[in-house]
């Protein structure tokens, strides 16, 4: 089975912090993803890669940075936390080629910023 | 471009009755088509999905979906639901090149009345 796992369930942090959020998936996929779930507007994508170094904006990728130094570790950083990025966080990887294998996801980060 | 439409944000039903969960979708060609259950508190867990032949797919838990290209639906069902099948459940869409471009509904909360 595809393992996707994140590095905290639950996380509470200040206004102005620095915040890293870590993924890490165990089926050697190319494409790992990061996404934002608030109530109502379903998932929205912040960031996503497809190699190793690699990176493409996605929906709403004001505010976060990504960082992508393993194939199999994909982080998300808030450089200054503030009270409107208070989300669910989730990540999820899939293979390359072609579509139809749809994307794993792991169980989110809930993220407070207070 | 692609998009996802989930006309229900909420639906209730009793234990022991019928589900149907509406998605309607928006794209160029046939997409890949996807159902995802997210537990309360969990990431999404993929259900089903379909991007060729039978017209109707079976997936885990007992739910199945039928795709109707002429009314650009793909509605997901279940003949009698269980307690444990309150979640949320989302539709998405994605290309047939690849895993990259997935689009999201916005989601449907479903609660099973004892």
């Amino acid at each position: 089975d595809v393992k996707v796992t994140q590095s905290s369930r639950y996380l509470v942090k200040r206004t102005g912090e620095k915040v890293f959020l870590e993924c890490v998936q165990d089926m050697d996929h190319e494409n790992m993803f990061w996404y934002r779930q608030d109530p109502g507007l379903g998932l929205r994508l912040i960031y996503f890669s497809y190699d190793v170094k690699m990176k493409e904006k996605g929906d709403i990728p004001e505010g976060y940075s990504v960082s992508r130094e393993k194939k199999e570790r994909f982080s998300l950083i808030l450089e200054s936390a503030s009270t409107n990025q208070t989300s669910m966080y989730l990540c999820a990887s899939s293979p390359g080629g072609s579509g139809g294998a749809g994307q794993f996801f792991g169980p989110g980060t809930r993220l407070t910023v207070l | 471009a692609q998009s996802v439409t989930q006309p229900d944000i909420h639906i209730t039903v009793s234990e022991g009755a019928s589900l149907e969960l509406r998605c309607n979708y928006s794209y160029g060609a046939t997409p890949y088509l996807f159902w995802y259950v997210q537990s309360p508190g969990q990431g999404l867990q993929l259900l089903l999905k379909y991007f060729s032949g039978d017209t109707l797919v079976q997936g885990i838990k007992g739910f199945e979906a039928e795709f109707k290209r002429s009314q650009s639906s793909f509605n997901l069902r279940k003949p009698s639901v269980h307690w444990s099948d309150a979640a949320e459940y989302f539709c998405a869409v994605g290309p047939p090149y690849n895993n990259n471009d997935m689009r999201f509904g916005a989601g449907t909360r479903l609660t099973v009345k004892p």
